[in-house]
């Protein structure tokens, strides 16, 4: 069973204000990592699809960051406003994943408040 | 972008009834599509994968026989709960992947807005 944690759970983030979390994931047999935005009521939406070591990945004011030798993502969002309030997911796909499937975090639920 | 439309996004329903679940990709062919478990407050769990006209492969520990899944087509897909009960009560999505995998973008798996089941 792979491991895949994300930390906080949740957070509270004063609009304006800046933010990161993690995602931890296995180190070895690593093969990609995606970021997902689920907005409530909503699909979650991609974000990031994260596969060398060190790559940096940017999208607005959110970015990802990756390190598979230690297996762990964080995910920033600069200057935060209320519509990034949604749950963010990371999902690892290992190198020996049959169909290349998900194994997804719990997310980390960020609530901007304004 | 490509879009996927699941329905219905709720349902009740009584104990011992069927209920079918579908999902759809509306712009773009789902060579693959995934259907997906989540309970409340943890992680997506993937149910079972499905290929378009071939059988469903099921994660261990999923009923395939209390899930049926029917991929007919390339932008269909259905996730049909047999004989409910109110222990299979839970949030249902499903997601679907254009290209056939690799590395890079080829794996984004497109979501549709998940289904709500209530077994009485």
């Amino acid at each position: 069973i792979l491991n895949v944690e994300q930390s906080p759970q949740s957070l509270h983030v004063q609009e304006g204000d800046s933010t990161n979390f993690t995602c931890s994931f296995p180190s070895s047999n690593f093969y990609a990592l995606h970021w997902y935005r689920w907005e409530t009521a909503k699909s979650p939406e991609a974000l990031f699809v994260m596969t060398l070591n060190g790559d940096e990945k940017k999208k607005g004011r959110i970015s990802a960051t990756l390190n598979t030798k230690e297996g762990y993502s964080y995910l920033y969002i600069k200057g935060s406003q209320p519509e990034d309030s949604a749950t963010y997911l990371c999902a690892f796909i290992g190198i020996k994943a049959a169909g290349n499937k998900l194994t997804f975090g719990g997310g980390t639920r960020v609530l901007v408040k304004p | 972008g490509a879009v996927v439309s699941q329905h219905p996004s709720w349902v009740i329903c009584k104990s011992g009834t069927s209920v079918k679940i579908e999902c759809r990709s509306l712009d773009f062919q789902a060579t693959t599509m995934f259907w997906y478990r989540q309970f409340p407050k943890q992680s997506l769990m993937l149910m079972a994968t499905s290929n378009e006209g071939s059988k469903a492969t099921y994660e261990q520990g999923v009923e395939k026989d209390k899930f049926l899944i029917n991929h007919a087509s390339l932008t269909l897909s259905t996730l049909t709960v047999t004989s409910a009960h109110p222990e299979d009560s839970s949030f249902y999505i499903c997601s679907a992947r254009g290209l056939a995998g690799g590395v890079g973008i080829g794996n984004i798996q497109y979501f549709g807005a998940g289904t709500r089941l209530s077994v009485l």
